[in-house]
């Protein structure tokens, strides 16, 4: 079965530091897609990046980047340069095989990101 | 919208009661989706729908949940005879439409609790 492990229930970093927050996942399905999102205090789930399992590069978006280990399975998530509003929980998730190109996620537990002034 | 509405925003019912949760998707997004998310949990698929069609709607947890989506806009998402146990966030989202990237647009989700 499909399945998305976050081991690191919460995170802190300081500001202006840069921070990896881990995902593991499993599927033998060879095409898949994996997303991140920021869910702020208000609740709502911010996306934040995409890795298609076919993609050659890694996925960045302005101070986020995907460092995507195909072999190890790990899709983790590097912030650069935290800042405050950083702080949120952050949500891996893959696209379930077989769900006919819409998005039926799996979501991990989730990892709850502190960032120290 | 601007965005994605979810109403109400917080719901405290009894055990045994109904509730309906909606949801007024991004105007023009085709696609609305609907997950639970349990305290300290991330999400949980319950359903998708594409127009006012609904071609997965495998998660959701028993026959007591049924949702509906009426002139390929809002979705009302009713729950039946409420247990403890289905208290959570409710969060909506859209997106135009089949999409392999994250293109879906999060609502700030209907927070039941049952008592």
């Amino acid at each position: 079965a499909q399945k998305i492990t976050q081991t690191q229930p919460g995170m802190f970093v300081q500001e202006k530091e840069a921070v990896t927050l881990d995902c593991t996942y499993d599927t033998s399905d060879p095409s898949y897609g994996l997303f991140w999102y920021k869910q702020p205090s208000s609740g709502e789930m911010i996306f934040l990046i995409y890795q298609g399992s076919y993609d050659q590069q890694n996925a960045t978006e302005g101070r986020y980047s995907l460092n995507f280990q195909k072999a190890r399975k790990s899709a983790n998530l590097v912030i650069s340069a935290s800042q405050l509003g950083d702080s949120a929980m952050y949500f891996c998730a893959m696209r379930e095989a077989g769900s006919g190109g819409y998005n039926k996620l799996i979501f991990g537990a989730g990892t709850r990101l502190a960032v120290h002034p | 919208g601007a965005g994605v509405s979810q109403s109400p925003s917080n719901k405290v019912t009894e055990k045994g009661k109904d509730v309906e949760l909606r949801c007024d998707p991004i105007s023009g997004h085709t696609a609305l989706y609907w997950y639970r998310q349990s305290l300290g949990q991330g999400l949980e698929f319950l359903i998708y729908f594409q127009g006012n069609s609904a071609p997965d709607k495998s998660g959701l947890p028993s026959d007591r949940f049924s949702a509906e989506r009426t002139g390929g806009s809002v979705s009302t998402l009713t729950i039946q005879r409420t247990q403890q146990e289905d208290s959570a966030v409710y969060l909506c989202a859209s997106s135009l439409g089949l999409t392999w990237a994250g293109e879906l647009f999060f609502g700030e989700g209907s927070r039941l609790t049952v008592l």
